[in-house]
């Protein structure tokens, strides 16, 4: 079992649908990240996570340290948002390693 | 201010050559991460440099190494490439060691043939 499972692996919406990718991990953490990768490899960094809410814009992210789970949100979804989603735990007493997740690609339809 | 740059953008080295990959990270970010993204494995954590120290290494073997420079650029060395090795690289980095936001280079792709 992986220990950071993303939620779904691929999801098509059209514009201006609200979306929400999902991560949960079974390990302790002490930061999550939300990236955002596009064709081409260029990764952006989202969010960095460690407890409660962020907004940032249309994305929203939110993390529940005792369900260790965490969900992105996008409102009012628009095909520049396609890309893959990723998720990444920094395990806690671990400096410097992340544990990714496989990525959901998100493709947003005019 | 410029972001975090790496050179070359692609590389094709044939099996058992070694490749040397490039960062240079935002003015000011002392820590240097190391990432590999091979088809179909995601991202995985390769090596970590802050303050021209190697911090920690993922799981990989110690062909696979590298330095960071007094200015803070890093070198990521593969020795006796192997085709399994072809993956796009990407460079990260921080402000300092620890809960930091990461910034991101587009990468090198190192095709083995």
């Amino acid at each position: 079992k992986n220990e950071v499972e993303q939620s779904p692996q691929n999801l098509t919406a059209q514009e201006g649908e609200f979306i929400t990718i999902n991560c949960s991990y079974s390990v302790g953490i002490s930061a999550l990240h939300w990236l955002q990768q596009h064709p081409g490899g260029g990764i952006v960094s989202l969010f960095m996570l460690s407890s409660g809410k962020k907004k940032h814009g249309r994305l929203i992210a939110t993390i529940n340290i005792q369900e260790k789970h965490s969900s992105l949100h996008i409102t009012a979804s628009h095909p520049r948002d396609s890309a893959v989603y990723i998720c990444a735990v920094r395990l806690r007493g671990s400096q410097g390693n992340l544990i990714f997740g496989k990525g959901t690609k998100l493709s947003v339809k005019p | 201010e410029a972001g975090v740059t790496q050179s070359p953008t692609h590389l094709i080295k044939t099996r058992g050559q070694q490749a040397t990959l490039r960062c240079s990270p935002i003015s000011g970010h002392t820590s240097v991460y190391w990432y590999q993204q091979a088809l179909g494995l995601g991202l995985q954590f390769l090596l970590w440099y802050d303050e021209g120290e190697e911090r920690n290494r993922g799981n990989f073997p110690p062909r696979f190494s590298g330095r960071q420079f007094p200015n803070y650029s890093s070198e990521l060395n593969v020795n006796a490439l192997e085709l399994e090795d072809s993956a796009l690289y990407l460079c990260a980095s921080s402000f300092y060691q620890g809960n930091e936001k990461l910034f991101f280079g587009s990468g090198t792709q190192l095709s083995v043939l």
